[in-house]
């Protein structure tokens, strides 16, 4: 089955400094790709995304490519603000009985020092 | 309301009581979503509907877990007999028309639920 797999946290980080998560996938079909973020005493809401492979998802400084080849969609941001600390998930989204189900990584937490 | 609002934002029940947890979509978002979150997890799915039709309750743990979303708006996820693994936040969310797998959900903030 469809699954996602991301780097254990959590991550902590200078202010400024550069960022990855990585994040690896199986799937079956042609899935779609999302980073989502869930900030502190929030639900979750959508980073970014890619439809399909080479496409560049990109929001607020972030960055994905999505890579078939390597079954990829890792994170990165190059310079991380203290306002970027909330933990991300990495998912994927599928066509499943008539509609679609959209799957979810453990996630990764990540503090940004000031 | 311009978001998903769930409720209650906090529920603690004995074992073994039922529990009744409630979901108010997007207005006019045909997708609904149910899924858990355990502590230190992420989101995993429950349940998925179209409509007032389910589609898809392959993630439902157990035969306590129903739910339903009987006029295709608000939808409701009950667990009777709650046992203490049942503690977790249940997340609904929903999306515009659960056509494409391109379509972004939208959350809600969840239910922590507690068993005690």
């Amino acid at each position: 089955g469809n699954s996602v797999t991301q780097m254990e946290g959590p991550v902590t980080l200078s202010e400024e400094a550069f960022l990855t998560i990585n994040c690896t996938y199986t799937a079956t079909g042609y899935p779609s790709l999302f980073w989502y973020v869930q900030y502190p005493g929030e639900g979750l809401q959508l980073l970014l995304k890619a439809t399909k492979a080479d496409d560049k998802g990109s929001n607020k400084g972030f960055e994905a490519t999505y890579r078939k080849e390597t079954t990829s969609f890792h994170l990165e941001k190059g310079s991380v603000q203290v306002s970027d600390s909330a933990v991300y998930f990495c998912a994927l989204s599928d066509r499943n009985t008539g509609g679609f189900k959209t799957i979810f990584g453990a996630g990764t937490r990540l503090f940004v020092k000031a | 309301g311009a978001g998903v609002s769930q409720s209650p934002r906090y529920k603690v029940a004995k074992r073994g009581q039922d529990v009744a947890l409630r979901c108010d979509p997007i207005s006019g978002h045909v997708s609904l979503f149910w899924y858990q979150q355990a502590l230190g997890q992420g989101p995993e799915f429950l349940t998925y509907f179209q409509n007032e039709a389910q589609l898809d309750k392959s993630g439902l743990p157990s035969d306590r877990f129903f739910a339903e979303r009987p006029e295709g708006s608000v939808s409701t996820l009950k667990i009777q007999r709650t046992q203490q693994e049942d503690s977790a936040v249940y997340l609904c969310a929903s999306s515009l028309t659960g056509g494409w797998t391109n379509e972004k959900l939208f959350f809600g903030s969840g239910t922590q639920l507690s068993v005690l």
